[in-house]
């Protein structure tokens, strides 16, 4: 399984943007970069996903390097309920290929006043 | 609204005893998981099941068992042989986009 490697922690002030790296270099041409944020004492909530392009949608932003080695998740502009650990994720695109997934420790994000 | 529903959301167990986690999901979501989660880890993949009657084991099955007779449900049992049993279960299934998580189940031993 392709691994992707995360900061462990990182803090931001309320209000400000944050940027979320995460390394893949092992990535194959048909894994999916997902990113997905736990807050304390719930399971996993999805943010997004890309595969080429940047994405945007209502939570967040993902730019994606051109040789698809990073990416990184952008908070626009942290709130307090943005303090939670961001998992940075690879699957593979065909549904029917239901592989195991990994998880690494993700990073914890600290946002303060 | 479709999800998945987790229940109980806290288990106590004695020493010794199995325990069963339930998991069921109406997403019509073939893929199931299960993953164990201790504090300030990431998760680890226990069993995942890709189709009704078929199951893998993941990395950490031992002391573990599941069951597939249904898409809808993937029950975990938490045998007595599973000796360090606290800990924070999730369950999710998969789709196109991504995984849905269920809220967790809470797993303490006394």
């Amino acid at each position: 399984d392709a691994k992707t490697t995360q900061p462990n922690s990182m803090e931001s002030n309320e209000e400000e943007p944050v940027h979320l790296p995460c390394n893949h270099s092992t990535i194959s041409g048909t894994d999916y970069i997902h990113w997905y944020r736990q807050l304390p004492s719930q399971g996993p909530e999805y943010v997004i996903h890309g595969l080429t392009s940047n994405v945007n949608n209502r939570m967040a932003s993902l730019a994606i390097a051109e040789d698809r080695k990073s990416s990184t998740l952008i908070l626009h502009r942290a709130t307090l309920r943005d303090a939670a650990v961001y998992y940075c994720i690879l699957i593979q695109g065909a549904t029917g290929t239901a592989s195991k997934l990994t998880f690494g420790t993700g990073t914890r994000l600290q946002v303060t006043l | 609204d479709g999800g998945i529903t987790q229940s109980p959301k806290y288990l106590f167990r004695k020493e010794g005893q199995n325990v069963t986690l339930s998991c069921e999901q109406n997403l019509n979501h073939d893929a199931m998981y299960w993953y164990r989660q201790d504090p300030g880890q990431g998760l680890r993949l226990i069993y995942y099941s890709q189709i009704v009657n078929d199951f893998q084991k993941g990395d950490i099955a031992e002391g573990y068992s599941v069951s597939r007779e249904k898409k809808e449900s993937f029950p975990l049992t938490v045998t007595s042989a599973q000796k360090n049993p606290t800990a924070f279960y999730l369950c999710a299934s998969r789709e196109e986009r991504g995984y849905t998580f269920g809220s967790g189940t809470r797993l303490t031993v006394v």
